[in-house]
């Protein structure tokens, strides 16, 4: 299994563009969420699916997009980048069965909005 | 508001000492929390979940406690070794549904020889 991966690694985009952060899932699992981490934040989380076609905001929504058209991917948009939305990001996964809430993450993007 | 706070210093210690880290956390009621280990650069990575009804959890050499009326988590590490040095990260699920975490900020750990 890969776990969870994402694309690309490193970005940097110009005030103004648009992008998307791809994140995918080979554990077949429900959950999946878009976190963002910056110095003395910590991790926040953005936007996150319970499962194929169901998407809610978290706690830092604006400027992103986000759907889940199936159960493996879940690509985060970026409409129009913003020097705020410098940052890390990371995808991450989990089961829904309520015995074992571990999130499982991938290795992150790191974006830089000039 | 809510908050979870993690001591922002690091701490160091000497290899074979036990290391404690805690999690405070004001205006929540949460249904479980985790800790994570995050390595520079990396994602965060699972280590241990303790639910509400519980005081204390193991896995090796780690032991988490959850004081609900405190609100607190202690984490401990005994006979901690240099690779044990890292960030480790507190989160709360206050929903209980499993998908929405709340993290701390981390406290970055450093295990010298």
């Amino acid at each position: 299994n890969a776990g969870v991966t994402q694309t690309p690694k490193f970005q940097v985009l110009k005030t103004g563009q648009s992008m998307t952060l791809q994140c995918a899932q080979d554990m077949n699992h429900e959950y999946m969420s878009w976190y963002r981490q910056d110095p003395g934040m910590g991790l926040r989380l953005i936007h996150y699916s319970v499962g194929a076609g169901i998407t809610d905001q978290g706690e830092v929504p604006n400027g992103y997009n986000v759907s889940r058209s199936t159960t493996e991917d879940f690509p985060l948009r970026l409409l129009s980048a913003a020097p705020s939305q410098t940052s890390v990001y990371f995808c991450a996964s989990s089961y829904a069965d309520t015995s074992s809430y571990e999130q499982y993450f991938g290795p992150g993007t790191r974006l830089t909005v000039t | 508001s809510q908050k979870i706070e993690q001591n922002s210093e690091a701490l160091n210690i000497q290899e074979g000492k036990t290391a404690t880290l805690t999690c405070n956390y004001t205006n929540y009621s949460p249904a479980y929390l985790q800790w994570y280990r995050q390595d520079p650069g990396r994602g965060p990575v699972f280590l241990l979940l303790i639910r509400e009804n519980e005081k204390e959890k193991r896995k090796e050499r780690l032991k988490v406690t959850f004081d609900t009326t405190l609100k607190q988590s202690l984490f401990h590490i005994t006979a901690s070794q240099p690779a044990d040095s890292a960030t480790y990260l507190c989160a709360l699920d206050s929903t209980g549904g499993g998908n929405k975490l709340t993290f701390g900020t981390g406290t970055q750990l450093k295990v010298e020889l």
